[in-house]
């Protein structure tokens, strides 16, 4: 299967801070998305991205297909941003999970 | 309307018992999925659902057996689980199997199973 890395595996923020989380996958894809699961286990969707830049209020994406990277910006973090964000790229009719960065938010 | 809903929310069952986790979604979705999760792990994918016929099975024991009764309804029928089934187990959808462009995949808020 393909390949995700995400870096870093953790990351402490100050409330207010911005970051950039990073996906790196192995082979190339049709689809991208990235997803934030919270501390109750749900994942919501951020952005389906497969190639360029979107944004959504204080986060935006990019992916860079031909580079085989993808990129997501939080800005002005909230404590409510703590969780885990996982990116995740199609292939072989499955979704093939990376191995996450835990975010937390401190006030 | 997004929402894809599984129940119940926290189940504890011992290793003799029979239980199902159930999962609906009301979008036109025709690939459903079941995932599991353990801690501190991505999720993993286990069965998926294409147009209502059992189209992928990744090496899941028999003591986990899914149906899909309907084009919006998912079960995962549990039975005899071991201790390190307890996971996270999460439900989801989209619009087509994985693979085509352009589909989102929409996930449940998960049922949390704890097997004693």
């Amino acid at each position: 299967g393909i390949q995700v890395e995400q870096s870093p595996p953790d990351l402490i923020l100050q409330e207010g801070a911005n970051s950039t989380l990073r996906c790196n996958f192995s082979d190339s894809v049709n689809n991208l998305q990235w997803f934030h699961q919270n501390p109750w286990g749900q994942l919501i969707n951020l952005f389906y991205i497969p190639s360029g830049t979107k944004q959504n209020g204080r986060l935006s994406a990019t992916t860079v297909a031909t580079e085989r990277y993808s990129l997501l910006y939080i800005s002005s973090s909230q404590t409510t941003d703590s969780g885990v964000y996982f990116c995740a790229v199609t292939g072989a009719n499955n979704l093939f999970f990376g191995t996450g960065t835990r975010l937390t938010v401190i006030p | 309307d997004t929402e894809v809903t599984q129940t119940p929310k926290h189940l504890v069952m011992g290793m003799t018992n029979k239980k199902s986790l159930k999962c609906e979604q009301h979008m036109g979705h025709r690939a459903m999925y079941w995932y599991k999760q353990k801690a501190k792990k991505p999720p993993e994918l286990m069965f998926v659902y294409s147009y209502e016929k059992l189209s992928i099975n990744e090496s899941v024991p028999s003591r986990f057996s899914p149906e899909c009764p309907n084009s919006s309804l998912l079960n995962l029928h549990l039975h005899a689980l071991q201790p390190e089934d307890s996971a996270l187990y999460l439900c989801a959808s989209s619009q087509t199997p994985q693979g085509t462009s352009g589909n989102t995949i929409y996930f449940g808020e998960g049922s949390w199973l704890t097997v004693v």
